[in-house]
């Protein structure tokens, strides 16, 4: 079985501009997470999507940051313009409450600097 | 909302030996789900064990384990016989049992294997 899938690994960009993160979960989950974890911190969720619905979008900062999970499936993050302080790695999440299981599968995550 | 506290934010042990870290959490919810993360430097997360608060029984892994109390909403993890591979970022994570499966997570404890 394929693993969530992100690209890519590492971005570097001045502040003000802008950039994009895709992940692709595991095939049939249908819950997606993006996370914003700063060094030396846990993992802050972002964004929670059930199949291509918002469930929770209380802590991203709508301002600059927006995400899209069109067709249920893979989903992109964006952020524009970029501030210094948005320096951290990205990770996307998937689960499926099918197996019972209830844990969140993560990506490998995109470590961007901004500068 | 949920918080999630390891107070530990760095431990050491030796090859072989046992080690236990710590993690206190508050919630009001009932039902709810417990889980350890393992964060080697490569940043990919990895599940390394999980509890259902419903059930008495501690979780046990291989060489992993755990000690759940739920009244004391305590949830330590301990790892016996250390192994140089075990060096990693150990983050306790809260899930909640309602149909987000949010995840709440501590600040984590670096975990350095003495050889």
């Amino acid at each position: 079985e394929a693993g969530v899938a992100q690209s890519p690994r590492y971005k570097i960009i001045e502040k003000r501009q802008s950039v994009a993160f895709w992940c692709n979960p595991i095939s049939g989950h249908a819950t997606l997470y993006w996370y914003q974890q700063i060094l030396g911190q846990g993992p802050k969720l972002l964004i929670q999507f059930q199949n291509n619905g918002v469930v929770d979008d209380s802590q991203l900062p709508k301002d600059r940051f927006s995400a899209e999970r069109l067709k249920g499936v893979d989903s992109t993050l964006k952020i524009q313009p970029a501030k210094l302080e948005d320096s951290a790695v990205y990770l996307c999440a998937s689960s499926t409450r099918s197996s019972g299981k209830n844990e969140q599968y993560f990506g490998p995550g995109t470590r961007l600097t901004v500068t | 909302a949920q918080t999630v506290t390891q107070s530990q934010p760095e431990m050491s042990v030796q090859e072989a030996e046992t080690v236990t870290l710590s993690c206190t959490y508050d919630t009001s919810e009932s039902d709810y789900y417990l889980f350890w993360y393992k964060q080697p430097p490569s940043r990919q997360m990895i599940l390394v064990i999980r509890q259902e608060a419903y059930k008495q029984q501690n979780a046990t892994e291989n060489r992993f384990s755990v000690n759940f109390q739920k009244a004391a909403k305590s949830f330590s993890l301990k790892i016996s016989d250390s192994q140089l591979g075990d060096a990693a970022m150990y983050f306790c994570a809260y899930g909640r049992f309602d149909t987000g499966n949010q995840f709440y997570f501590g600040t984590g404890t670096s975990l350095t294997v003495i050889p």
